[in-house]
C-alpha cells in the first residue's frame, strides 16, 4: 500500500515564475491538505480540499490555488513566486469521515528553492 | 488567535526520560497530536489525545489537560535515534478539520 507521494522532489525557480506541486494521497483518504514548512518551523496550513472543493483555507494570498481531481490526488499552484516562498511543501492526506478523520498522513514533501 | 507554545531546544542523555511541553491557545479544539520528524524528512504521528489524561505507546506517552490548554510528551529509555524535532499540533473542527502546528522542539540526544 503506497503512502503519500508527492512530486517533484526537489524544485527550483526563479522570482516571478510559477510552480505546480502535486500529491497523491493514500489508498482509500479522499482529503489532502497542504502545508508550507519554513526552515526551523511548524507546517503552515495552507489549505484543504474534499470532495474538488477547497473546504478549509489558511492565511495564505490568492497566489496560492490548489486543485483536487475526482481520484482525490491534488496540486499546488503558486504564482508570482517570492523568495519568501522558499520551503518544504508537505502534504498530508486523511481518510473519509467517521474512520480515524482525524490522522493525516504526511508525504515526503518537495523541497522548493527560490532564487 | 492561534498559538501553540512550545521549546525550541532541548538536550537529554542516552537511556534518560525527558519530557516537551507544549500549551495551547486555540478557537475551537478537536484534539492534539505530536509529531516526530527527522531532518529533511515528513512529519510522523506519534500520539493523539482528545480527552484528558496519559496516553502510553511504548517508551512514548502523551498527557493532555483541555482545562489548563496543555500538553506534554514523554520519551522514556532515550536512544540516539530519537534526536529529531517534535511537533506540537492541534486539530482545530469548524467547518472541516484543520491542524495549526507548534515550531517544534528540536531535541539532541548525546551518548
Amino acid at each position: 500500500d503506497a503512502g503519500v507521494t508527492q512530486s517533484p522532489t526537489h524544485l527550483i525557480k526563479t522570482r516571478g515564475q510559477q510552480v505546480t506541486l502535486r500529491c497523491s494521497p493514500k489508498s482509500g483518504h479522499d482529503t489532502v491538505s497542504w502545508y508550507q514548512q519554513a526552515l526551523g518551523q511548524g507546517p503552515q496550513f495552507i489549505f484543504q480540499y474534499y470532495e474538488e472543493e477547497e473546504r478549509q483555507r489558511g492565511n495564505f494570498p490568492d497566489r496560492f490555488s490548489g486543485h483536487q481531481f475526482p481520484n482525490y490526488s491534488s496540486e499546488l499552484n503558486v504564482n508570482a513566486l517570492l523568495l519568501g516562498d522558499s520551503a518544504l511543501y508537505l502534504c498530508a492526506s486523511s481518510p473519509p469521515n467517521g474512520t480515524s478523520s482525524y490522522e493525516q498522513y504526511f508525504g515526503p514533501g518537495t523541497r522548493l528553492t527560490v532564487t | 488567535g492561534q498559538n501553540i507554545d512550545q521549546p525550541t531546544e532541548m538536550t537529554a542523555t542516552e537511556g534518560a526520560i525527558v519530557q516537551i511541553n507544549c500549551t495551547y491557545q486555540t478557537s475551537g479544539f478537536n484534539g492534539l497530536f505530536w509529531y516526530q520528524q527527522h531532518a529533511g524528512e515528513a512529519p510522523t504521528f506519534l500520539s493523539y489525545n482528545v480527552l484528558d489524561g496519559l496516553e502510553e505507546k511504548g517508551r512514548f506517552s502523551s498527557f493532555l489537560s483541555r482545562s489548563k490548554g496543555y500538553s506534554y510528551l514523554l520519551l522514556k529509555e532515550l536512544q540516539m535515534k530519537d534526536s529529531a524535532s517534535y511537533l506540537c499540533a492541534v486539530i482545530i473542527y469548524s467547518s472541516a478539520s484543520k491542524i495549526i502546528f507548534g515550531s517544534g522542539t528540536r531535541l539532541s540526544i548525546r551518548p
